[in-house]
């Protein structure tokens, strides 16, 4: 089934700082999504992107599917970023169709 | 507002003790499932539903079961619990049609002591 990879692991910021998080996967992919774990357990749902680009105020990302990757960027980050974020995608049809395929994550701390 | 809803959010049982976590979803959508979330390991799919009647297992149902009686609602139901049980549990849902991704509840902590 599809592989998700996530880097870099962990990342520390100073508040004010910007980042890029990256997701690479292993086959062609549709349902690729962006989730922001917070220190509470909630997966909040930050974008639906399988291609192009989204901008969300301060995050936005990108989906380049041909070369089967995608970015996060944090853009001035605050301390309430801190947490897990998470790329997940769901397979093509067959196997893993079904289900999301989740990303090991980065675990991101902004300190004020 | 469109969201997943699970309950409880905290539950400390023990081993034996049936319990149910209930999840309601009110967009109207055709597929949800359950994962579970544990160190080390990620999230991993337990059970998932294409539709009311229709349930299938994913990569780690066994002590688990659920049901899909109407289409907004979908119990994740444990006969026995046990202790490997203890774990963060969420519910989603997703509109196949529309592909607008997958909506998570805010996850239940269990502990099975």
């Amino acid at each position: 089934g599809i592989q998700v990879e996530q880097s870099p692991p962990d990342l520390i910021l100073q508040e004010g700082a910007n980042s890029t998080l990256r997701c690479n996967f292993s086959d062609s992919v549709n349902n690729l999504q962006w989730f922001h774990q917070n220190p509470w357990g909630q997966l909040i749902n930050l974008f639906y992107i399988p291609s192009g680009t989204k901008q969300n105020g301060r995050l936005s990302a990108t989906t380049v599917a041909t070369e089967r990757y995608s970015l996060l960027y944090i853009s001035s980050s605050q301390t309430t970023d801190s947490g897990v974020y998470f790329c997940a995608s769901r397979g093509q049809r067959g196997t893993g169709f079904q289900k999301l395929v989740f990303g090991t994550g980065t675990r991101l701390l902004v300190s004020p | 507002e469109a969201q997943v809803t699970q309950n409880p959010r905290y539950l400390i049982t023990v081993t034996g003790k049936k319990l149910t976590v209930t999840c309601s979803q009110n967009m109207n959508h055709e597929y949800m499932s359950w994962y579970r979330q544990d160190p080390g390991l990620g999230l991993r799919q337990i059970y998932y539903s294409m539709n009311v009647e229709v349930t299938d297992k994913g990569d780690v149902p066994e002590g688990y079961k659920v049901s899909r009686k109407e289409k907004r609602n979908f119990p994740l139901i444990l006969e026995s619990p046990s202790p490997n049980q203890t774990s963060l549990y969420f519910c989603a849902s997703s509109d196949r049609g529309r592909g607008y991704g997958y909506t998570f509840g805010s996850g239940t902590r269990l502990t099975v002591v």
